[in-house]
This record gives structure tokens, sequence and C-alpha cells, in this order.
């Protein structure tokens, strides 16, 4: 099985910063990497699709890069409403990292 | 506008078994591949099943393999989920989930998502 590890499990980070989250995958997807956002007692989000495609109403402060197994999710400048836990996930194996909690410094 | 309503959860002894139900309305029903995700407390997300949009083909994790079966009814749009032989460990917030391959190409991505239903497995 493709293992998905993100790195970091956790961030601090506040209002307007820049944040980038690590996604790697233990052996090459091609661009078959997705990204969600979870907020707290809700369901998951579609963030990004095919390592880099921005979904349909998602705000263009979120990008992502990558290929093989390295792919990055950036956030430009951060929204109060941005803190959430994040996932990626290899639509090629259907697994997820474990998450990386975006907190508020 | 897209909706996936899911229903059926509850407390069930471990051994038992469960259906889970997920309406879906605002899309093609018929035309698109569905999928069960699960997230257990405080946990993260895992992918459970798939079925394809006209039932032909369906997969499974294989932690669930031979316990779980998945089905569709296209003329009720809705999504199922048979869950037997339950165990502690398959307490979670089950999710549906709607394919984008239409879209992208590629299955397994999850572009809308239901609210979740909680299954408890206990004694």
């Amino acid at each position: 099985d493709i293992q998905m590890t993100q790195s970091p499990s956790s961030l601090s980070a506040s209002v307007g910063d820049r944040v980038t989250i690590s996604c790697r995958a233990s052996e090459s997807i091609s661009s078959y990497l997705n990204w969600y956002q979870q907020k707290p007692g809700k369901a998951p989000m579609l963030l990004i699709y095919a390592a880099s495609t921005l979904q349909s109403g998602v705000p263009s402060r979120f990008s992502a890069s990558g290929s093989g197994t390295d792919f990055t999710l950036t956030i430009s400048s951060l929204q109060p409403e941005d803190f959430a836990t994040y996932y990626c996930q290899g639509s090629y194996s259907v697994t997820f990292g474990q998450g990386t909690r975006l907190e508020i410094k | 506008q897209v909706q996936l309503v899911e229903s059926g959860g509850g407390v069930v002894q471990p051994g038992g078994s469960l259906r889970l139900s997920c309406a879906a309305s605002g899309f093609t029903f018929s035309s698109n591949g569905m999928n069960w995700v699960r997230q257990a407390p405080g946990k993260g997300l895992e992918w459970v099943a798939f079925i394809r949009y006209d039932g032909s083909n369906k997969y499974y994790v294989d932690s669930v393999k031979g316990r779980f079966t998945i089905s569709r009814d296209n003329l009720k749009n809705t999504l199922y989920l048979q869950m037997n032989s339950l165990r502690a460990e398959d307490t979670a917030v089950y999710y549906c989930a709607k394919d984008n391959y239409e879209t992208t190409g590629y299955y397994y991505v999850f572009d809308y998502w239901g609210q979740g239903t909680l299954v408890t497995v206990s004694s």
C-alpha cells in the first residue's frame, strides 16, 4: 500500500502569514494527489485536485504543487477562516495523510 | 445545489449489523461514482468503499472486505452501506462522498460530502 505522510502534524501561524504544508508519498503517484480542508464538526471540503488544480469556488490564496512523491499546499496569506485541519489524499491508492492541524498563534 | 444526506447511524453491539443510507440530490446521481469515507473519533480520514455509477464495480478497503457491502439505487438516488460483523474499530463518523471523475478524469476525488452519520460499536 502507498503511504501518505504529511509534515508538520501541527502548525501555529498568524493571520496574514504564508504557510506551506508538505505531503510525501511512499512511492510515485504521478499527479494523483488531492488536498482537503476540514473544520471541527464539519465534513471535509475539496481544495485542490490533480496536485495543482484549484477546485471551483476555492479562494486563490490556496495553491499546490508537486508530482511523483513530493507535494506541497501553500496558503499565501492566512485568513481567520483558514484555521482548520488539512489532509492530502492520493487518488491512486485512496489513502489519506494523517492531517496537519493549522492553529492560530 | 448538490446535497448528500446520510442516515442510519447509531449504537450497535459488536457483531451486529447496520445499514447506512445517503440520499443524493442536485446532480445526476446515476452518472457518478460514489464513496463512503469514515473518521474515527479524533482521528484522520479513511476511505471505505467505492461503487461505480452503474454499480458494476465495487472496491473496499481491506479492513472491511467481506463484512461491508456498498450498493446503490439509481431510481431512488440513494447510496447504501450494509455493515455486518461490526467491530469496535468500526466506530466512526461515516461520510458519503461524490466522486469527481466526470470533471477530473480521476477516480477517488471527493468533491461533495454529506454531513456524516455516527456509528458506535459498543457493548
